[in-house]
């Protein structure tokens, strides 16, 4: 147990909807990463916030957008949610510029 | 941006043998991690080793900075080590994102 904590497990939703997936870091971790794994993309880096504040974007559409509150949890919202959407999204958290510790990811099909 | 490349793809070995994974990275880097993907999609954190070497039971981990790659040994292999293996870096120029390399697939059949 990495002590992350990603909520829910599995999301099936259809096209055209919205959805928003959950992060709770490991206590006294201020970065919290989100990352995509598809088929064809592979794992992808798609932002980090550090202590509420975004520090770093990667690949991550228009559609997508994320927020990290004062309690330091984080949440992913993906709109106008398209087949190629659907993946296994994990959350990792660290300390510091160092070791990321993943949580057990959602893993979201949309039909 | 930075480049990781692992290998082999694949591999296919009996329980008990030992294996050597490779991940080759295009640039200097302030963070490497080893994690293992089981088959029910976790990933385990098995090391962080931007250099030097590690040790954790019959698994060990060398990476040498200065020639841009890292080594994962796993000796005495068992079937719960199935799965995918992934090398990941941040690159000492960028942000602190992991960018990941393909990965090696695993299978250790009893």
């Amino acid at each position: 147990d990495s002590g992350v904590t990603q909520t829910p497990k599995h999301l099936i939703t259809a096209t055209g909807q919205r959805v928003t997936l959950r992060c709770s870091p490991r206590s006294g971790d201020l970065s919290v990463y989100w990352y995509q794994q598809s088929l064809d993309q592979g794992l992808q880096f798609l932002i980090q916030y550090y202590n509420g504040e975004e520090r770093a974007k990667g690949n991550i559409l228009e559609r997508f957008s994320a927020q990290q509150f004062p309690d330091l949890h984080s949440e992913l919202n993906l709109s106008s949610l398209e087949l190629g959407d659907s993946a296994l999204y994990f959350c990792a958290s660290s300390v510091s510029a160092d070791t990321q510790y993943f949580g057990p990811g959602t893993r979201l099909t949309v039909l | 941006g930075i480049q990781v490349e692992q290998s082999p793809p694949d591999l296919i070995l009996q329980e008990g043998a030992n294996s050597t994974l490779r991940c080759n990275f295009s640039d200097s880097v302030n963070n490497l991690q080893w994690f293992h993907q089981n088959p029910w999609g976790q990933l385990i954190n098995l090391f962080y080793i931007p250099s030097g070497t590690k040790q954790n039971g019959r698994l060990s981990a060398t990476t040498v900075a200065t020639e841009r790659y890292s080594l994962l040994y796993i000796s005495s292999s068992q079937t719960t080590d199935s799965g995918v293996y992934f090398c990941a870096v941040a690159s000492n120029f960028g942000n602190e994102k992991l960018t990941f390399g393909t990965g090696t697939r695993l299978t250790i059949i009893p």
